[in-house]
């Protein structure tokens, strides 16, 4: 199947700063990619959906200063965490899609953010 | 808005046995696509298997298997022959055909498997 890369996979940063995390698609062109948080033992929460050159499409309840989200190619997006906080902390996976792929949806391994 | 329940948070099968997940979900929608997501403890969401609402035939993948009732709004996921490695979070999932962003999981049913 597609590979979707995610960098980094572990990070912790000190409260304030900011975090990016990337996401690739290696093998295929991603129309649209999507950005999930996970807390311990829960299910995949959406968080935006973003294609390619245009602005992401946030969820309610998800603020989109705190969590930026670029998608300058079809095969690069980033999730920038801003000014980051204990309650960030979390796991975020990405998703792309290929728009032939018949929306199968291929996840990244998932960052873990730790902000102290 | 499209909701999907999985009734069982944990599940256990002896090796080599048959499992059953179960999965409801609730849509006004004719067409759409159903998934299940195997994530085991390294959190890497993989694909088990992906069924298209309007094929009647069940999909299958090898020991995996779903049961597909449309009228029911039913997709259960069965493991045949269950080995060790299948041990993990299985997340059923609902995609609408029309609106891309529109993919529902469920609350995940952890799967142990016993030697």
């Amino acid at each position: 199947g597609a590979v979707v890369s995610q960098h980094p996979s572990w990070v912790i940063c000190k409260s304030g700063t900011s975090v990016k995390i990337e996401c690739r698609s290696l093998d295929f062109q991603a129309t649209t990619m999507f950005w999930y948080r996970q807390f311990p033992k829960q299910s995949l929460m959406l968080m935006a959906t973003s294609n390619e050159g245009s602005k992401a499409t946030y969820e309610q309840g998800v603020e989109k200063d705190k969590f930026l989200i670029n998608h300058a190619s079809l095969t690069l997006s980033t999730l920038t965490v801003t000014s980051a906080h204990p309650e960030d902390s979390s796991f975020y996976i990405c998703s792309a899609m290929e728009e032939l792929a018949k929306n199968i949806q291929y996840f990244g391994a998932g960052t873990r953010l730790s902000v102290l | 808005a499209q909701t999907v329940t999985q009734s069982q948070p944990e599940m256990s099968v002896q090796e080599a046995e048959t499992v059953t997940l179960s999965c409801t979900y609730d849509t006004s929608e004719s067409d759409y696509y159903l998934f299940w997501y195997k994530q085991p403890p390294s959190r890497q969401m993989i694909l088990v298997i992906r069924q298209e609402a309007y094929k009647q035939q069940n999909a299958t993948e090898n020991r995996f298997s779903v049961n597909f009732q449309k009228a029911a709004k039913s997709f259960s996921l069965k493991i045949s022959d269950s080995q060790l490695g299948d041990a993990a979070m299985y997340f059923c999932a609902y995609r609408s055909a029309l609106i891309n962003n529109d993919m529902r999981f469920g609350a995940g049913t952890r799967l142990t498997v016993k030697p």
